[in-house]
Order: structure tokens, then sequence, then C-alpha cells
């Protein structure tokens, strides 16, 4: 049973423009969720997070937003440039569940074009 | 200042022969956790480790599959008999302290070990 689910296995963006990748979650527990990117042949970094507790996280080109009645969360990136092609990884977490509290989703191959 | 360091990079095994897998964790790190990525999945957590203790090793397999992390040295995962479903990347991670996943520590994982079973 996937707690965590990224549906869209790729995304091709062209260079400039807005991506937007999407997870859902099937866990009423989650209250935080961070996304990573991963390169080919690295490991995943750590990229932005959100609490349940707010609606949206801001760093620089990449917005995190939240919705919990929907139980759904994306991150956009804009604009998207060519070292944004990656994979990204949905991961959630809730603060009873220790270290096996982090849940990955498959990752979303997001593709920027130029 | 180097990173989570896991080696060998890739590694190769015959069906019934034993993988094992080293993580040093960043400076400073106390903490270690191993995931596995089967191909087209994401990341399954296996185990959590302080210096010497198994916290959490719900996710490693009931049989074949043990991890250390001793007072001195890096931590080591280790799959007995190995079989072709276990071929797979194999990332370490480490944190500072418990990670709560506050905001305050997230995961510095490592560049991840492929391990391929003929």
């Amino acid at each position: 049973d996937q707690q965590v689910k990224q549906n869209s296995p790729s995304l091709s963006v062209q260079e400039g423009r807005i991506s937007i990748l999407n997870c859902d979650y099937t866990n009423s527990m989650f209250d935080y969720f961070l996304w990573y990117k991963k390169y080919p042949a690295e490991g995943p970094t750590f990229l932005i997070s959100i609490s349940s507790i707010k609606d949206k996280n801001e760093d620089g080109r990449f917005t995190v937003f939240l919705n919990k009645s929907a139980k759904h969360l994306s991150l956009h990136i804009v604009p998207s440039q060519p070292g944004d092609s990656a994979v990204y990884f949905c991961a959630a977490s809730y603060s009873g569940g220790g270290a096996d509290g982090l849940t990955f989703g498959k990752g979303t191959h997001l593709i920027i074009q130029p | 200042n180097a990173g989570v360091m896991q080696n060998p990079r890739h590694l190769v095994r015959r069906r019934g022969q034993e993988a094992r897998l080293r993580c040093s964790p960043m400076k400073g790190h106390s903490h270690v956790y191993w995931y596995r990525q089967l191909p087209e999945e994401g990341l399954k957590f296996m185990v959590y480790l302080q210096k010497e203790n198994i916290i959490d090793e719900s996710g490693m397999p009931k049989e074949r599959f043990s991890a250390e992390f001793p007072k001195e040295g890096p931590s080591i995962l280790r799959i007995q008999q190995v079989v072709r479903g276990d071929s797979a990347a194999y990332f370490c991670a480490s944190s500072p302290v418990l990670a709560t996943f506050s905001g305050a520590n997230v995961l510095t994982f490592g560049a991840g070990s492929r391990l391929t079973v003929l």
C-alpha cells in the first residue's frame, strides 16, 4: 500500500516556464513533508520542506504548496532551468514515527528542454 | 567537510555470495539510516542505527540482512547469500540527532552503493 504517491513518472517542461510536480498521500498522520532532488549516480539531496501547519513555503525559485484537505502537495519551480533536470522525490513523515516515518514516493523525472 | 561516504559505489556478486556495504556518516553525525531503492521504486527505509545500537530495523528483511554501527569505524550493511532480487541501490543517510523532521534536521544522503547480483 503506497502511502505517498507521485503519479507522474516523468514531466517535460520548457526552460523558463514553470514546473509543477505533484504528490498525494493517504496517511492523515503525516505532518511534515519534504522534497528531495536526485541526479543520476548521486544520492538524494534535500530541497525544501513544509510543516502541516503551513500551506506554503517558498525558497527562491522553489515553492511547496500543501492542501491538507485534499492530502495533496505540489512543488513549483519557476523559472525552470536546465540544471533542474533530475528525479524529484516527495517524502512524508509524522512526529511520532521516528526514523521510519520518512516515506518516499517513487519519484518524478523532470526534464527541462532548452 | 566530507559528506556521507559510501563504498563500494558498485558491487557485483553471484547468487549465494555475501555483500558488505559501508557507510561513514558526516562528521559530527551519530545517527545512520539505510534505505534501499529497487528499480522503478522509491526509497524504502531499512534500518536506523546509533553507535553500537540498532534503534529501528522494521524495514529490514527478516533473513539474510543485518546492519551494524560499531563504536569505531563505518556502519555496515551485510547481505548474506544474495539473490537476484537484492539487486538495488542502497543509500545511507546520516543526521546529527534524531531526525524528527521538525525542520531542524533532515537526512543527508550518500551517493549510494549499487549492488548487482548475477
